[in-house]
């Protein structure tokens, strides 16, 4: 199984700042068919995750250009910046590049 | 697009539970669907996988226990889980697989799992 390793295990930060997330995989993620298949979630506290991220670096609908993804083969980051109240909660990466699927084990994201 | 779970509930070790996720706002049975779970305070663990043509993949953890499938006339996914186990705790989600490969946007909003005597 491919193991997505995500630090820092929390964060805080003031509004209006920067953060960065960095998620590894222990295998690449580049996927047969080209593509790198490396999503960033978003689970605020008694919700269902929301998609910010997907194949690394593609805006999910609607999601805001303060969020950003890049990264290749087995390193990758999320950068917030501009950060709002909205924006707290917990971080996940991520891979659909191989069965089983596999998701970091999350970054709280929180007020200084 | 609306994925709408349930189906959950109290259930004691060793017995069963079914639950459904009812689909909405797309074509059903053009899209793969996935079950992930989240026990209390943790992380996401995927669960299973069931294309659009009902090939299945499933978790190690739940392999020989655990049956997703589809009733495509219903748009409605399932899960069928038996013998569970303290440790199948946890909400369950319903998503709809991306176009390719990964998870697409469109989660439920889950339903309780407990199993405990």
């Amino acid at each position: 199984d491919v193991v997505m390793t995500q630090t820092p295990v929390s964060l805080s930060v003031s509004l209006g700042g920067q953060v960065s997330i960095s998620c590894r995989s222990s295998q690449s993620l580049v996927h047969n068919n080209g593509n790198t298949y490396l999503s960033w979630y978003l689970q605020k506290p008694g919700q269902s995750p929301q998609l910010l991220i997907y194949k690394v670096s593609n805006r999910f609908s609607g999601i805001s250009d303060r969020f950003s993804g890049s990264g290749s083969g087995t390193d990758f980051t999320l950068k917030i910046s501009r950060v709002e109240p909205d924006d707290l909660g917990v971080y996940y990466c991520g891979q659909g590049t191989q069965y089983p699927y596999t998701f970091g084990a999350g970054t709280k994201l929180e007020l200084k | 697009v609306q994925l709408v779970e349930s189906g959950g509930g109290l259930v004691q070790p060793g017995k069963s539970l079914k639950l459904s996720c009812s689909a909405s706002g797309f074509t059903f049975s053009s899209y793969g669907m996935h079950w992930i779970r989240q026990a209390p305070g943790k992380g996401l663990d995927w669960v299973a996988y069931i294309s659009s043509s009902s090939g299945t993949v499933y978790a190690d953890a739940v392999k020989g226990r655990f049956t997703i499938s589809r009733d495509n006339a219903k748009n409605t996914l399932y899960l069928q889980l038996n013998s569970l186990k303290s440790e199948d705790t946890a909400i369950y989600y319903c998503a709809r697989s991306a176009v390719y490969y990964g998870l697409s946007g469109y989660w439920g909003q889950g339903v309780m799992v407990t199993v405990s005597s």
